[in-house]
């Protein structure tokens, strides 16, 4: 089992804001990481830290944290970004990683 | 560009052995950490393996512990996963990740390993 918990799915109309969640106990101690996974392909990095962005990623993307809780924000979904969602971190005691079980978002 | 390429897809039978490879380019692999990340069909993304920069160091999930090995040749870019002992359940799409800590920001395009009799 992860330790860190994800909603299985979340959905979203065109143009609106969804918030993505990951729980855990190390994510008060840690950031979560964020990557995005499209059918057939590769999870791609999309925030990381306290807000880090990468080169490419659209600033539609954020995240914040709040206890044991960290959150992908995306303000005014596309198409485009209909996928599933994957937090990382540490876990509690900071040696090993770990995925949250990952959440579908669909666009409508 | 960051570019990391697997191979040694294949089908194994279970009790079987493979050897998966990643060849990275586009940056300074020996300053990288190197992770192995594996997604099972239709499930979600699993932790497999890291190695430290100078391979001096190595972490095992608990599900692959003592059958898979991880390594690195700095001199050839490449990370390595030598999979002993292959199970049904380890059958997923195998991805090599660079990063350093848990952020893992360069992904390869996976290779498949399938073990089935």
């Amino acid at each position: 089992s992860s330790e860190l918990t994800q909603d299985p799915a979340v959905s979203v109309a065109l143009g609106q804001t969804v918030r993505i969640t990951c729980r855990g106990d190390s994510l008060r101690n840690y950031y979560a990481s964020w990557y995005q996974q499209k059918p057939g392909q590769a999870p791609v990095l999309v925030i990381y830290g306290k807000k880090g962005r990468p080169s490419g990623i659209p600033d539609r993307f954020s995240a914040s944290r709040s206890g044991n809780m960290g959150s992908l924000t995306i303000t005014g979904a596309q198409a485009e970004d209909e996928a599933d969602y994957y937090c990382n971190s540490r876990d509690t005691s900071g040696n090993h990683v770990v995925f949250g079980g990952g959440t579908k978002l669909t666009v409508l | 560009e960051v570019q990391l390429v697997e191979s040694g897809e294949g089908l194994v039978q279970p009790g079987g052995s493979l050897r998966l490879s990643c060849v990275a380019s586009g940056f300074t692999f020996s300053n990288y950490a190197m992770h192995w990340v594996r997604q099972s069909p239709g499930k979600g993304l699993e932790y497999v393996s890291a190695i430290n920069s100078n391979g001096d160091t190595t972490y095992y999930a608990d599900s692959v512990k003592d059958r898979f090995t991880i390594s690195r040749d700095n001199s050839m870019n490449t990370l390595y996963l030598q999979m002993d002992t292959l199970r049904p359940e380890d059958m997923a799409v195998y991805y090599c990740t660079r990063g350093n800590s848990s952020i893992l920001d360069s992904w390869g395009p996976g290779t498949l390993v399938t073990v089935s009799s």
